[in-house]
């Protein structure tokens, strides 16, 4: 049964960077036409996907956040990645991290527990 | 990168049927067939009800359902029970920008 778990801090400064880490565990993260994202749900709101990125590195970023986005995928480590920059309290938000497959539909088919990250001074 | 629209919220009571909307454009959802529906109860993460517009994962009961018609898709829930209380999102593939990916607003549903 695939698994994935995001970590990091939880308490980010304004202005700094928000770095999380999704490990997957029962599967391969090179796996074809799957593709890794990460998605966001500020308290109280619905969810808005920030991008995703393919084993091969090939990235697709939401417009509204490309500027601030990275996100990157380790192989050897089963493991992709998420970096936010020049935070502001409105990304106060639940992340999460889910697997999209592109070759069913692209339905978010695993998603992890999700983690509340904070930014506040 | 717009959001696709739900309505905010639909009620029914234990038994009833009720349709939840998800309208997009022909880039998203009325240009594919990769429409996807999620439901989320409080404090957890979303589960994956219905993809590929009407297909079922294993393990969903056959009480809920979807379509699509031109850019409009729609989830509908049969027999509503109480454990049915919750938020859901529709997605769907979108071709319009580097996104690749896009949710629906979110509509609450209550069981009356």
């Amino acid at each position: 049964q695939l698994q994935l778990q995001e970590s990091g801090p939880v308490l980010v400064k304004p202005s700094e960077t928000l770095s999380l880490t999704c490990a997957v565990s029962g599967g391969s993260i090179s796996s074809s036409s799957y593709y890794w994202g990460w998605i966001r749900q500020p308290p109280g709101k619905g969810l808005e996907w920030i991008g995703s990125v393919y084993y091969s590195g090939s990235t697709y970023y939401n417009p509204s956040l490309k500027r601030r986005v990275t996100i990157s995928v380790d192989t050897s480590n089963n493991q992709f990645s998420l970096e936010l920059r020049s935070v502001t309290v409105a990304d106060t938000a639940v992340y999460y991290c889910a697997r999209l497959d592109g070759g069913g539909g692209w339905a978010t088919d695993y998603w992890g527990q999700g983690t509340l990250v904070t930014v506040s001074s | 990168q717009s959001a696709l629209t739900q309505p905010a919220s639909v009620s029914g009571s234990p038994g009833q049927s009720i349709t939840i909307s998800c309208t997009g454009t022909s880039s998203d959802v009325g240009g594919y067939n990769y429409v996807s529906w999620y439901q989320q109860h409080p404090g957890k993460a979303p589960k994956l009800m219905i993809y590929e517009v009407t297909n079922r994962p294993s393990g969903v009961f056959n009480r809920f359902s979807g379509s699509k018609s031109g850019n409009t898709a729609s989830l509908t829930i049969s027999g509503l029970q109480a454990e049915d209380e919750a938020d859901y999102y529709c997605s769907s593939y979108t071709s319009s920008s580097t996104l690749l990916y896009v949710f629906g607003t979110g509509t609450k549903v209550t069981v009356l």
